[in-house]
This record gives structure tokens, C-alpha cells and sequence, in this order.
């Protein structure tokens, strides 16, 4: 089974700030990985699939890049409303398998 | 546009069974399968297991197979994930999503089910 890792754990950044976050698979998932966004309370919300590619209405400032093991999730000016737990996953087959989250707190 | 709705939370004793029930709209539901995801109170995601709508083919995680039946019903567009021989780490929220024939990203999720077990 792939084992996906997601660091930091928590990171606390300012608004306006430039933010990466890191997903590491323990083998190669090729590009099959997505990203989500979840609110307090709410269900998880697809960001980005195939490594970079952004989904409807995820807006411009979320950039994902990355293959095989290594990935990143780009936040280029942090907004209010980003402030969340993002997962990485991947899809490369069965059994699927979600990173433990990284949460973004407001510094 | 594309809807998951699933039913209501549930409170159950350790041993016993939950069935949670997830129906689809907005589009052709044979096209697509059903990933089941878990959330305990806390805590990350974790997968559970996929049906494939078309043929009813299933993949299950290995934490729960033995334990758990993924179903759906074409003629109401709603897919069912039943779980037997609850425990108390079983309580999570159950989520029902949205996935491909094979492998695929989740691109539409049910709003979340509340399965509490406790004695």
C-alpha cells in the first residue's frame, strides 16, 4: 500500500502571505494526485487533480506541481476563506490513500 | 449540477450494523462509481472502498474488509455502504463520493453522515 505524507502538519501564516505545502507518496503515483480543501464542518472540496490541474471554481492563486513521489500545493496570496486543512491523495490505483492534512492557522 | 445527498446520523450499539445510504443526481449515475471516505472526530480521511455503479464490481480497504458491503441501486440513483460488527472507532462521519469506473479522483461529495457507536 502507498503511504502518502503531508508536511508541515500545521503552519500559521499571515494573510497575503505566499504558502507552500508538501505530499510526499512512499512510491510512485505518477501524476495521479489531488488536492482538497476542508472546512470546519464541512465535506472535503476538490482544489486540483492530475498533480496541477486546477478544478471548476478553484481559483487562479492555487497552483499544483509535482510527479512520482513528490508534490506541492501553491497558495500564491492567502485569503480569509483559505484558511483550512488540505489533503493530498492519490488515485494511481487501489487502495487509494489521503495524506494526514496540513492545517493553515492565520498568524 | 451534480448532488449527494445522504441520509441522516445514526446512533448504534457496539456489535451492530449501519447502513448509510447516498443518493445521486444530476447525472448519469451508471457512468460513474462510489467511493466511501471516513472521518473520525479529529482526525484525517481515510478510504474505505469503491462500487463501480455500472457492474457492481468493489474494492475495499483492508482495515474493514470482512466488515463491509457497498451497494447501489440504479433504479433510484443511490449507492449504500453498510458496515457490521460496529466498534467504538467506528464513529466518524461517512462520506459518500463521487468517482470514475477506475481509479479517479473524488470530484463531488455527500454532505456527511454521523455514525455514533456507543453503548
Amino acid at each position: 500500500e502507498i503511504v502518502m505524507t503531508q508536511s508541515p502538519v500545521t503552519l500559521s501564516v499571515s494573510p497575503g502571505e505566499r504558502v507552500t505545502l508538501s505530499c510526499r507518496a512512499s512510491q510512485s503515483v505518477s501524476r495521479n494526485l489531488a488536492w482538497y480543501q476542508q472546512q470546519p464542518g464541512q465535506a472535503p472540496r476538490l482544489l486540483i487533480y492530475a498533480a496541477s490541474t486546477r478544478a471548476t471554481g478553484t481559483p487562479a492563486r492555487f497552483s499544483g506541481s509535482g510527479s512520482g513521489t513528490e508534490f506541492t500545493l501553491t497558495i500564491s496570496s492567502l485569503q480569509s476563506e483559505d484558511f483550512a486543512v488540505y489533503y493530498c491523495q492519490h488515485y494511481d490505483n487501489w487502495p487509494y490513500a489521503f495524506g494526514q492534512g496540513t492545517k493553515l492557522e492565520i498568524k | 449540477q451534480v448532488h449527494l445527498v445522504q441520509s441522516g446520523g445514526e446512533v448504534k450499539m457496539p456489535g451492530a450494523s449501519v447502513k448509510v445510504s447516498c443518493k445521486a443526481s444530476g447525472y448519469r449515475f451508471t457512468s460513474y462509481g462510489i467511493s466511501w471516505v471516513r472521518q473520525a472526530p479529529g482526525q484525517g480521511l481515510e478510504w474505505m472502498g469503491w462500487i463501480s455503479v455500472y457492474n457492481g464490481n468493489t474494492k475495499y480497504a483492508q482495515k474493514v474488509q470482512g466488515r463491509i458491503t457497498m451497494t447501489s441501486d440504479t433504479s433510484t440513483s443511490t449507492a449504500y455502504m453498510e458496515l457490521r460488527s460496529l466498534r467504538s472507532d467506528d464513529t466518524a462521519v461517512y462520506y459518500c463520493a463521487r468517482d470514475e469506473t477506475g481509479p479517479y479522483y473524488f470530484d463531488y461529495w455527500g454532505q456527511g453522515t454521523l455514525v455514533t457507536v456507543s453503548s
